[in-house]
């Protein structure tokens, strides 16, 4: 199956500051590489998405890109807001391990202005 | 187009009680699953559905188990609550078919806050 490493946190960032957040993940097969956003008190939400090698997912300035040959996927956004305050989630899904996400330990970020 | 919609968004439970859960997906949706997330374990898979037959299973005991209806909706069910049972219930859907996972991954619902006492 499919298992994930996840930068550990808590990290806390000023306005403004570059952010990255480290992904390594173990699997068999070809996996999708997700990461996934928590806000306090909700539900995850899908931030971006790459399918196969050198893909690169972006939303909301965020972006990360699959990278077979060191199986990494790191999320950055070069100016991170305060709104940007939030757990991370990494997760492979599919390869041998499909239909099911593997998500890592998440890492909480925190903005201050 | 409305999302994962998850009843009740909160429930307090005592221990020996069993529960049930429930999640529509989004309309179209064919495949549901469920995750349990705790503040020590984190997220972890319980359990896929897709046309109302599981498709994969997590570690959990027994006690968890599933279902899925002909419209797609799905239940959890808890039998014999226990203290450690105690955790946010996630469910999330996808549209079936080769290619889905990738194209669109999962899509959450809010989640059931379980409380056991």
């Amino acid at each position: 199956g499919n298992s994930v490493t996840q930068m550990e946190g808590p990290v806390t960032l000023s306005e403004e500051a570059f952010l990255t957040i480290n992904c390594t993940y173990t699997a068999t097969g070809y996996p999708s590489l997700f990461w996934y956003v928590q806000y306090p008190g909700e539900g995850l939400q899908l931030l971006l998405k790459a399918t196969k090698a050198d893909d690169k997912g972006s939303n909301k300035g965020f972006e990360a890109t699959y990278r077979k040959e060191t199986t990494s996927f790191h999320l950055e956004k070069g100016s991170v807001q305060v709104s940007d305050s939030a757990v991370y989630f990494c997760a492979p899904a599919g390869g041998t391990s499909y239909g099911k996400l593997t998500f890592g330990q998440g890492t909480i970020l925190t903005v201050h202005p | 187009k409305a999302g994962v919609t998850q009843t009740p968004r909160y429930l307090i439970k005592t221990r020996g009680q069993q529960v049930t859960l429930s999640c529509s997906p989004i309309s179209g949706h064919r495949s549901v699953s469920w995750y349990q997330q705790t503040p020590g374990q984190g997220l972890q898979f319980l359990f896929e559905y897709f046309s109302e037959t599981q498709r994969n299973k997590g570690n959990f005991p027994g006690r968890f188990s599933g279902r899925q209806f002909s419209n797609s909706r799905s239940e959890m069910n808890v039998s014999t609550l226990e203290l450690g049972d105690s955790a946010l219930y996630l469910c999330a859907s996808r549209p079936a078919g080769t290619g889905s996972l990738s194209a669109y991954g999962y899509t959450f619902g809010s989640g059931t806050r379980l409380t056991v006492v």
